[in-house]
């Protein structure tokens, strides 16, 4: 069975730095796409960041240079890095598989994490 | 960027209805279009793939249609437990994905 499990989530100060891990089971996280998407309460949902099976980075505008994802193949665990957090930030973060024939479809989803970012 | 536009943003309706949600594409993305439910506190749930394609498992009152840039959801005959808000997502410009801004479907 597929599963997702997010943690690292909490309550940070503007400006400070937060690490959020995925631990995966039921499929190797290095032999697929994966990515993070967020949703800040009450709002829609936003894509941050994907990386491809080959190691391939890549974030939306809006955390570009502040965000970092990658993968700990030994754990089948994905993570992303959040520096400078800003504010509009807070949100509930998914990581999720990435599948499909363009790869494009979010198939598989954790239960989320939120992350809080306020003074 | 691609932009969806979702309509409606909210919808009430009868069970037994036929409730159809619209999301269109600001340029032509083919038919790669994805369809999500999501319920309060949970994570989305992917329901049609590629435009109309239907996920394994996922009811067959459920249905996607559309090419380019005008897509269609649509529930034939609404149950208690469709309750939710649902998300239209484009993938044209992999790997960029942008999703639309949701509709709110409630029992009436």
């Amino acid at each position: 069975e597929v599963q997702l499990v997010e943690t690292g989530g909490g309550l940070i100060q503007p400006g400070g730095s937060l690490r959020l891990s995925c631990a995966a089971s039921g499929f190797t996280v290095s032999s697929n796409y994966m990515g993070w998407v967020r949703q800040a309460p009450g709002k829609g949902l936003e894509w941050v960041s994907v990386i491809y099976s080959g190691g391939s980075t890549y974030y939306s505008d809006s955390v570009k240079g502040r965000f970092t994802i990658s993968r700990d193949n030994s754990k089948n665990t994905l993570y992303l890095q959040m520096n400078s957090l800003r504010v509009e930030d807070t949100a509930v973060y998914y990581c999720a598989r990435i599948w499909g024939s363009y790869l494009g479809s979010f198939d598989y989803w954790g239960q989320g994490t939120l992350v809080t970012v306020s003074s | 960027d691609i932009q969806m536009t979702q309509s409606p943003s909210s919808l009430s309706a009868s069970v037994g209805d036929r409730v159809t949600i619209t999301c269109q594409a600001s340029q032509d993305i083919n038919n790669y279009l994805n369809w999500y439910q999501q319920k309060p506190g949970k994570a989305p749930k992917l329901l049609i793939y590629d435009a109309s394609n239907l996920e394994t498992g996922v009811p067959s009152r459920f249905s996607g249609s559309g090419s380019g840039t005008d897509f269609t959801f649509t529930i034939s005959s609404l149950q208690p437990e469709d309750i939710a808000t649902y998300f239209c997502q484009q993938y044209d410009n992999v790997p960029s994905y942008t999703f639309g801004q949701g509709t709110k479907l409630e029992i009436k």
